[in-house]
């Protein structure tokens, strides 16, 4: 059964670097797969952030064009863990971020199958 | 950038009622179309995939339909634990968006 967990701080400063990671449990990440980031202010619908995987024996990443200029994700296999990184937080950053697996069919990225829980940021001071 | 609309944003229906929620694309996504539903304080779930392929274990009373730019959701006969907001999100090609959601009430 796969499982998936984010963790990192739940309180971030203005201007600073948001840190998450998600660790998964079930499967490795290693193989050929796809993992992606999705976020949700308080009250409002859910934004995708961007994906990483390496269906392609190479790592490859897609990023929201509205986030693209401060987002970065990495995976990390000896970890069985993959991050995202969202640099010059302001208010507006704050959510509840998810971290989930892409189900991969024939090589294509199909939709977020398996979610974890969720952590909730908040930027403030 | 696709756009996805989606409608209602919200609605209020009785247990047993048949209910729609209809997202409009902004361009021919080719069916790569997903539904989720998310109850208050969980995860959003993936419910139906390719527009209207049932994910593992889901009731069959939901189904998904439509093809090109324009796709619908149904509930056949809802539920009370099928209180929750539902969306739509494409996965033709990057960058991804979901729909604005709809918040399904039982009266």
């Amino acid at each position: 059964q796969v499982q998936l967990q984010e963790s990192g701080p739940g309180l971030v400063k203005p201007s600073e670097t948001l840190s998450l990671i998600c660790s998964v449990s079930g499967s490795s990440i290693s193989s050929r797969s796809c993992w992606g980031w999705i976020r949700q202010p308080p009250g409002k619908g859910l934004e995708w952030i961007g994906n990483i995987g390496n269906l392609f024996d190479t790592e490859h990443t897609h990023y929201s064009p509205s986030l693209k200029s401060r987002v970065t994700m990495s995976l990390d296999t000896s970890k069985n863990q993959f991050s995202l990184r969202l640099s010059s937080v302001t208010a507006a950053d704050t959510a509840v971020y998810y971290c989930a697996r892409v189900y991969v069919q024939m090589d294509r990225q199909e939709a977020f199958d398996i979610w974890g829980h969720g952590t909730m940021v908040t930027v403030s001071s | 950038d696709i756009q996805m609309t989606q409608s209602p944003s919200s609605l209020s229906a009785s247990v047993g009622d048949t209910v729609t929620i209809t997202c409009q694309a902004s361009q021919d996504i080719n069916n790569y179309l997903n539904w989720y539903q998310q109850k208050p304080g969980n995860a959003p779930k993936l419910l139906i995939n390719d527009a209207s392929n049932l994910a593992t274990g889901v009731p069959s009373r939901f189904s998904g339909g439509g093809s090109g730019t324009h796709f619908t959701f149904t509930i056949s006969s809802l539920q009370p634990e099928d209180v929750a907001t539902y969306y739509c999100q494409h996965f033709d090609s990057f960058p991804l968006t979901f729909g604005g959601g709809t918040k399904v009430e039982v009266k």
